[in-house]
């Protein structure tokens, strides 16, 4: 079964700390894994988007990582910020139809 | 250049009532998806269209349609709407080949 697993479902960290987010898949054939970033009542918006051969892909703060091998991802943030609160959203696209599987996301709360 | 746009971003209905929602892609983009996103369930995929044509379905009841113009514009309709419709309702628009843009939403409650 095609799954996107995401952990933790919930985080709480303090300003300035950093924090990994984890996405472990299923999804097979896959085409490429996506990271969004979703602010309370808004929608998803894009952080980084990778396809198998890309091991690591940045943008700014965010960092994500892949291993297509063992099927997981993280989400590292760096220097974490008040506006880093939010939905983090790890997305597989399923070979080349592109037929997205959403995992339920991680909610980060960033507290001063 | 301007983002996806829906209206109305707010909607109450009673149950057994229907609705109709409004997407405008991003100029040039003629693809646009629709989603359904509740705190249990996540964001789930309803359709796409391209062209006019219903590409992509998912797996909800007949209830939940959609069509897409000739300008990409894009609605989405739900009839004999149930309490377990109350959602956020995003719609999301691309080129061929790149990444997907979410609008902002409408938050659709019914009662």
């Amino acid at each position: 079964k095609n799954q996107v697993e995401q952990s933790p479902q919930s985080l709480i960290i303090l300003e300035g700390k950093n924090c990994t987010l984890q996405c472990n898949y299923t999804v097979s054939p896959f085409s490429n894994l996506r990271w969004y970033k979703q602010d309370t009542g808004r929608g998803p918006v894009s952080l980084t988007i990778m396809t198998f051969s890309e091991n690591t892909k940045s943008n700014g703060r965010y960092t994500a990582t892949l291993d297509a091998d063992t099927k997981q991802s993280s989400l590292h943030i760096t220097a974490s910020q008040l506006s880093d609160s939010a939905s983090y959203i790890c997305v597989v696209n399923k070979d080349s139809s592109y037929k997205l599987i959403f995992g339920s996301g991680t909610r980060l709360l960033v507290r001063p | 250049k301007a983002g996806v746009t829906q209206t109305p971003r707010y909607l109450i209905k009673t149950r057994g009532q229907q609705v109709t929602l409004s997407c405008s892609p991003i100029s040039g983009h003629r693809s646009v998806s629709w989603y359904q996103q509740t705190p249990g369930q996540g964001l789930q995929f309803l359709f796409e269209y391209f062209s006019e044509t219903q590409r992509n379905k998912g797996n909800f009841p007949g209830r939940f349609s959609g069509r897409q113009f000739s300008n990409s514009r894009s609605e989405m309709n739900v009839s004999t709407l149930e309490l377990g419709d109350s959602a956020l309702y995003l719609c999301a628009s691309r080129r061929e080949g790149e990444t997907q843009y979410f609008g902002p939403g409408t938050r659709l409650l019914v009662l």
